[in-house]
Protein backbone atom coordinates (compact mmCIF):
# COMPACT_ATOMS: atom_id res chain seq x y z
CA UNK A 1 0.00 0.00 0.00
CA UNK A 2 1.41 2.98 -1.21
CA UNK A 3 -0.43 5.05 1.32
CA UNK A 4 -0.50 8.34 -1.41
CA UNK A 5 -2.66 9.26 -3.82
CA UNK A 6 -1.97 11.25 -7.20
CA UNK A 7 -4.23 11.72 -10.14
CA UNK A 8 -3.48 9.00 -12.75
CA UNK A 9 -3.04 11.21 -15.41
CA UNK A 10 -2.16 15.10 -16.24
CA UNK A 11 -1.44 17.14 -19.47
CA UNK A 12 0.80 19.96 -19.90
CA UNK A 13 1.57 22.26 -22.80
CA UNK A 14 5.30 22.57 -23.84
CA UNK A 15 6.93 25.16 -21.94
CA UNK A 16 4.76 25.82 -19.28
CA UNK A 17 4.68 24.76 -15.57
CA UNK A 18 3.69 21.74 -14.49
CA UNK A 19 1.94 21.03 -10.80
CA UNK A 20 1.53 17.38 -9.97
CA UNK A 21 -0.25 17.05 -6.72
CA UNK A 22 -0.05 14.03 -3.94
CA UNK A 23 -2.29 13.35 -0.86
CA UNK A 24 -0.62 11.96 2.01
CA UNK A 25 -3.04 12.20 4.60
CA UNK A 26 -1.58 9.17 6.93
CA UNK A 27 2.08 10.62 6.45
CA UNK A 28 4.26 10.34 9.70
CA UNK A 29 6.31 12.62 11.14
CA UNK A 30 9.17 11.25 10.58
CA UNK A 31 8.79 10.11 6.75
CA UNK A 32 9.84 12.00 4.14
CA UNK A 33 8.12 12.83 0.72
CA UNK A 34 10.59 11.34 -2.17
CA UNK A 35 9.53 11.78 -5.62
CA UNK A 36 10.59 9.74 -8.50
CA UNK A 37 9.76 9.81 -11.89
CA UNK A 38 10.21 6.51 -14.84
CA UNK A 39 10.44 7.28 -18.13
CA UNK A 40 9.68 5.14 -21.03
CA UNK A 41 11.40 2.35 -21.18
CA UNK A 42 13.46 3.25 -18.22
CA UNK A 43 14.16 2.61 -14.62
CA UNK A 44 12.77 4.77 -11.96
CA UNK A 45 14.78 8.12 -11.62
CA UNK A 46 15.35 10.54 -8.23
CA UNK A 47 13.63 13.71 -8.36
CA UNK A 48 13.20 15.43 -5.11
CA UNK A 49 12.58 15.23 -1.71
CA UNK A 50 11.49 16.53 1.24
CA UNK A 51 10.41 16.70 4.77
CA UNK A 52 8.32 19.96 5.96
CA UNK A 53 10.26 22.94 4.16
CA UNK A 54 10.11 23.26 0.31
CA UNK A 55 12.50 22.27 -1.60
CA UNK A 56 14.35 23.39 -4.85
CA UNK A 57 16.92 21.34 -7.06
CA UNK A 58 18.22 21.72 -11.00
CA UNK A 59 15.43 19.23 -11.59
CA UNK A 60 11.90 20.79 -9.84
CA UNK A 61 10.72 22.29 -6.82
CA UNK A 62 8.57 20.93 -3.60
CA UNK A 63 5.55 22.33 -1.65
CA UNK A 64 4.80 20.49 1.06
CA UNK A 65 1.22 21.71 2.55
CA UNK A 66 2.31 23.16 6.48
CA UNK A 67 -0.15 19.53 7.86
CA UNK A 68 1.97 18.00 5.59
CA UNK A 69 -0.78 15.81 4.31
CA UNK A 70 -0.34 17.11 0.43
CA UNK A 71 2.82 17.95 -1.32
CA UNK A 72 3.00 19.09 -5.25
CA UNK A 73 6.27 18.77 -7.29
CA UNK A 74 6.92 21.51 -9.44
CA UNK A 75 8.56 21.44 -12.64
CA UNK A 76 9.08 25.01 -13.62
CA UNK A 77 9.02 24.70 -17.26
CA UNK A 78 8.19 21.24 -19.07
CA UNK A 79 10.35 19.83 -22.15
CA UNK A 80 8.99 16.63 -23.82
CA UNK A 81 11.59 14.65 -22.06
CA UNK A 82 9.83 15.38 -18.93
CA UNK A 83 7.23 13.07 -20.40
CA UNK A 84 6.70 10.18 -17.56
CA UNK A 85 5.53 8.52 -14.95
CA UNK A 86 5.64 10.78 -11.99
CA UNK A 87 5.22 8.88 -8.78
CA UNK A 88 5.27 10.43 -5.36
CA UNK A 89 6.23 7.72 -1.94
CA UNK A 90 6.07 8.33 1.25
CA UNK A 91 9.74 7.57 2.49
CA UNK A 92 10.91 6.53 6.32
CA UNK A 93 12.74 3.00 5.88
CA UNK A 94 14.74 1.03 3.15
CA UNK A 95 12.03 0.12 0.24
CA UNK A 96 10.68 2.25 -1.83
CA UNK A 97 7.04 1.34 -2.23
CA UNK A 98 5.31 2.51 -5.74
CA UNK A 99 2.25 3.25 -6.26
CA UNK A 100 0.39 3.78 -9.65
CA UNK A 101 1.91 7.17 -10.47
CA UNK A 102 0.67 9.96 -12.32
CA UNK A 103 1.56 9.97 -16.57
CA UNK A 104 2.40 13.32 -17.22
CA UNK A 105 2.15 13.78 -21.14
CA UNK A 106 3.73 17.07 -22.43
CA UNK A 107 2.00 18.62 -25.52
CA UNK A 108 4.24 20.22 -28.21
CA UNK B 1 27.81 11.13 -13.46
CA UNK B 2 28.42 7.25 -11.92
CA UNK B 3 25.14 5.02 -12.99
CA UNK B 4 24.16 1.44 -12.28
CA UNK B 5 24.56 -0.67 -15.30
CA UNK B 6 22.93 -4.40 -15.54
CA UNK B 7 22.90 -7.09 -18.06
CA UNK B 8 21.85 -8.33 -20.01
CA UNK B 9 19.45 -6.12 -21.46
CA UNK B 10 16.56 -8.95 -22.33
CA UNK B 11 16.86 -12.39 -21.37
CA UNK B 12 14.64 -15.37 -23.09
CA UNK B 13 14.48 -18.37 -20.83
CA UNK B 14 12.25 -21.72 -20.63
CA UNK B 15 9.90 -22.32 -17.50
CA UNK B 16 11.85 -23.95 -15.29
CA UNK B 17 15.22 -23.15 -16.18
CA UNK B 18 17.43 -21.12 -13.88
CA UNK B 19 18.28 -17.33 -14.85
CA UNK B 20 21.25 -14.69 -13.02
CA UNK B 21 20.28 -11.08 -13.85
CA UNK B 22 23.38 -9.12 -13.17
CA UNK B 23 24.08 -5.49 -11.73
CA UNK B 24 27.21 -3.48 -10.64
CA UNK B 25 25.65 -0.65 -8.12
CA UNK B 26 27.37 2.54 -8.17
CA UNK B 27 31.21 2.27 -6.81
CA UNK B 28 30.83 3.30 -3.25
CA UNK B 29 27.30 2.76 -2.33
CA UNK B 30 26.94 -0.23 0.31
CA UNK B 31 23.13 -0.46 -0.44
CA UNK B 32 21.66 -2.45 -3.18
CA UNK B 33 18.02 -3.30 -4.21
CA UNK B 34 15.75 -5.87 -6.56
CA UNK B 35 12.46 -4.99 -7.67
CA UNK B 36 10.43 -5.79 -10.49
CA UNK B 37 7.60 -4.44 -12.31
CA UNK B 38 5.35 -6.39 -14.71
CA UNK B 39 4.37 -5.31 -17.91
CA UNK B 40 1.55 -2.54 -17.20
CA UNK B 41 1.53 -2.88 -13.62
CA UNK B 42 3.51 -0.91 -10.26
CA UNK B 43 7.52 -0.92 -9.47
CA UNK B 44 7.37 -3.82 -6.76
CA UNK B 45 10.30 -4.26 -4.07
CA UNK B 46 12.11 -7.82 -4.06
CA UNK B 47 15.00 -7.56 -1.88
CA UNK B 48 17.39 -5.09 0.20
CA UNK B 49 21.00 -5.88 0.18
CA UNK B 50 23.63 -4.97 2.87
CA UNK B 51 26.57 -5.97 4.58
CA UNK B 52 26.62 -9.38 2.59
CA UNK B 53 23.14 -10.13 3.98
CA UNK B 54 19.02 -9.35 3.07
CA UNK B 55 17.98 -6.45 5.25
CA UNK B 56 14.59 -6.68 3.98
CA UNK B 57 12.36 -9.06 1.81
CA UNK B 58 9.06 -8.60 0.34
CA UNK B 59 6.77 -11.37 -0.16
CA UNK B 60 7.60 -11.98 -3.64
CA UNK B 61 11.57 -12.96 -2.76
CA UNK B 62 10.38 -16.86 -1.93
CA UNK B 63 12.79 -19.65 -1.71
CA UNK B 64 12.87 -19.54 -5.65
CA UNK B 65 14.97 -16.25 -5.05
CA UNK B 66 17.91 -15.58 -3.85
CA UNK B 67 20.48 -12.54 -4.10
CA UNK B 68 24.09 -12.36 -4.31
CA UNK B 69 27.24 -10.30 -4.23
CA UNK B 70 30.02 -12.60 -5.81
CA UNK B 71 32.95 -9.93 -5.93
CA UNK B 72 33.49 -6.41 -4.90
CA UNK B 73 31.84 -4.69 -8.04
CA UNK B 74 28.41 -7.34 -9.00
CA UNK B 75 25.21 -8.02 -7.60
CA UNK B 76 23.03 -10.38 -8.82
CA UNK B 77 19.44 -12.03 -8.56
CA UNK B 78 19.19 -15.79 -9.20
CA UNK B 79 15.43 -17.10 -9.81
CA UNK B 80 15.93 -20.72 -9.34
CA UNK B 81 13.13 -22.43 -11.51
CA UNK B 82 11.55 -19.91 -13.75
CA UNK B 83 7.58 -19.98 -13.97
CA UNK B 84 5.35 -18.02 -16.40
CA UNK B 85 4.84 -15.01 -14.34
CA UNK B 86 8.66 -14.12 -13.84
CA UNK B 87 8.05 -12.53 -16.94
CA UNK B 88 8.83 -8.71 -16.02
CA UNK B 89 11.17 -6.15 -15.96
CA UNK B 90 13.79 -6.23 -13.20
CA UNK B 91 15.38 -3.38 -11.68
CA UNK B 92 18.60 -3.10 -9.53
CA UNK B 93 19.05 0.14 -7.67
CA UNK B 94 21.80 1.15 -5.08
CA UNK B 95 22.34 4.08 -2.24
CA UNK B 96 24.84 5.27 -0.51
CA UNK B 97 22.98 5.65 2.88
CA UNK B 98 20.53 2.56 3.14
CA UNK B 99 17.78 3.65 5.15
CA UNK B 100 17.98 7.22 5.87
CA UNK B 101 15.03 8.51 4.82
CA UNK B 102 17.04 10.98 2.91
CA UNK B 103 18.49 8.47 0.97
CA UNK B 104 18.71 8.24 -2.50
CA UNK B 105 18.32 4.94 -4.74
CA UNK B 106 20.11 5.18 -8.52
CA UNK B 107 17.92 3.09 -10.62
CA UNK B 108 19.88 0.71 -13.71
CA UNK B 109 17.77 0.47 -16.65
CA UNK B 110 16.29 -3.33 -16.19
CA UNK B 111 16.44 -6.66 -17.49
CA UNK B 112 13.41 -7.72 -19.49
CA UNK B 113 12.86 -11.38 -18.60
CA UNK B 114 10.66 -13.08 -20.50
CA UNK B 115 9.89 -16.79 -19.98
CA UNK B 116 8.39 -19.17 -22.20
Amino acid sequence: DAKTTQPNSMESNEEEPVHLPCNHSTISGTDYIHWYRQLPSQGPEYVIHGLTSNVNNRMASLAIAEDRKSSTLILHRATLRDAAVYYCIRFGNEKLTFGTGTRLTIIP
Amino acid sequence: EPEVTQTPSHQVTQMGQEVILRCVPISNHLYFYWYRQILGQKVEFLVSFYNNEISEKSEIFDDQFSVERPDGSNFTLKIRSTKLEDSAMYFCASSAAGGASTDTQYFGPGTRLTVL
